[in-house]
C-alpha cells in the first residue's frame, strides 16, 4: 500500500464549481502536510500548508484530520487557471526524513 | 523569486553522452536535497537523497553508477546521467527542504526541472 494515496481523477468541473480532494496517509508518525500544484512539464509549487486547525487562503481551504489520517483540499469558485495536478505531501517526523508524495489528482476546469 | 535554482532547463544530447544537472539552494543551506524523475502523465518518482558531505542514498532500482550525485557544498547538488540512452529521457527535478522560521516546520521547494531528451 502506498504511504500517501490520492484519487488520480481527473476531476472535470465547470467554472465556478466547488471541488474537494482527499488524500490519505498511512504513516501515523507523519508530522507536516502540504498541498502542491503542478502544471504540465513544470515543477510542483507549494500551494499551502495543512494544519489540524485548518488553513484558508482565498478560495482554497486545507484541512488535516489526524484521527482518520487524511488531508483535504477544497477549492471554491473554480477558475480555468485552477486546472492542474494537485499533489499532497507528508513529511515524516524523524527517521529517514524523506517527504512522501501522493501521485496527484488531476483537475480540469472547463468553461 | 526562486528559492531553488536548477540548470539547465532543457538538454538534448546524443546517446552515450553524459549530462550534468545542477541544483542550487539560493538563500539557505541545504544539507539534504532530493532528486526526482517524472515521465509524462506519471507521478514524481524519488531517485535519490543527496546528502552534503556524504554519499547519496539511492532508491531501490536506481543505478548509482548511472546517476551520479555529488553534494559537495551546502548549496549545490549535481546529478550526472552517465552514458545517457533514449530510455533516460525524462523530466528531472530537484528539491530542497527549507525551514519555515515562523512555523518551525520544513517546506519543500523545487527547482524548475530539466527536460532531458536523448536521441
Amino acid at each position: 500500500r502506498k504511504e500517501v494515496e490520492q484519487d488520480p481523477g481527473p476531476f472535470n468541473v465547470p467554472e465556478g464549481a466547488t471541488v474537494a480532494f482527499n488524500c490519505t496517509y498511512s504513516n501515523s508518525a507523519s508530522q507536516s502536510f502540504f498541498w502542491y500544484r503542478q502544471d504540465c512539464r513544470k515543477e510542483p509549487k507549494l500551494l499551502m500548508s495543512v494544519y489540524s486547525s485548518g488553513n484558508e487562503d482565498g478560495r482554497f481551504t486545507a484541512q488535516l484530520n489526524r484521527a482518520s489520517q487524511y488531508i483535504s483540499l477544497l477549492i471554491r469558485d473554480s477558475k480555468l487557471s485552477d486546472s492542474a495536478t494537485y499533489l499532497c505531501v507528508a513529511f515524516p517526523s524523524g527517521g529517514s526524513y524523506i517527504p512522501t508524495f501522493g501521485r496527484g489528482t488531476s483537475l480540469i476546469v472547463h468553461p | 523569486g526562486a528559492v531553488v535554482s536548477q540548470h539547465p532547463s532543457w538538454v538534448i544530447c546524443k546517446s552515450g553522452t553524459s549530462v550534468k544537472i545542477e541544483c542550487r539552494s539560493l538563500d539557505f543551506q541545504a544539507t539534504t536535497m532530493f532528486w526526482y524523475r517524472q515521465f509524462p502523465k506519471q507521478s514524481l518518482m524519488l531517485m535519490a537523497t543527496s546528502n552534503e558531505g556524504s554519499k547519496a542514498t539511492y532508491e531501490q532500482g536506481v543505478e548509482k553508477d548511472k546517476f551520479l550525485i555529488n553534494h559537495a557544498s551546502l548549496t549545490l547538488s549535481t546529478l550526472t546521467v552517465t552514458s545517457a540512452h533514449p530510455e533516460d529521457s525524462s523530466f528531472y527535478i530537484c528539491s530542497a527542504p527549507r525551514r519555515d522560521r515562523l512555523r518551525l516546520n520544513e517546506k519543500l521547494f523545487f527547482g524548475s526541472g530539466t527536460q532531458l531528451s536523448v536521441l
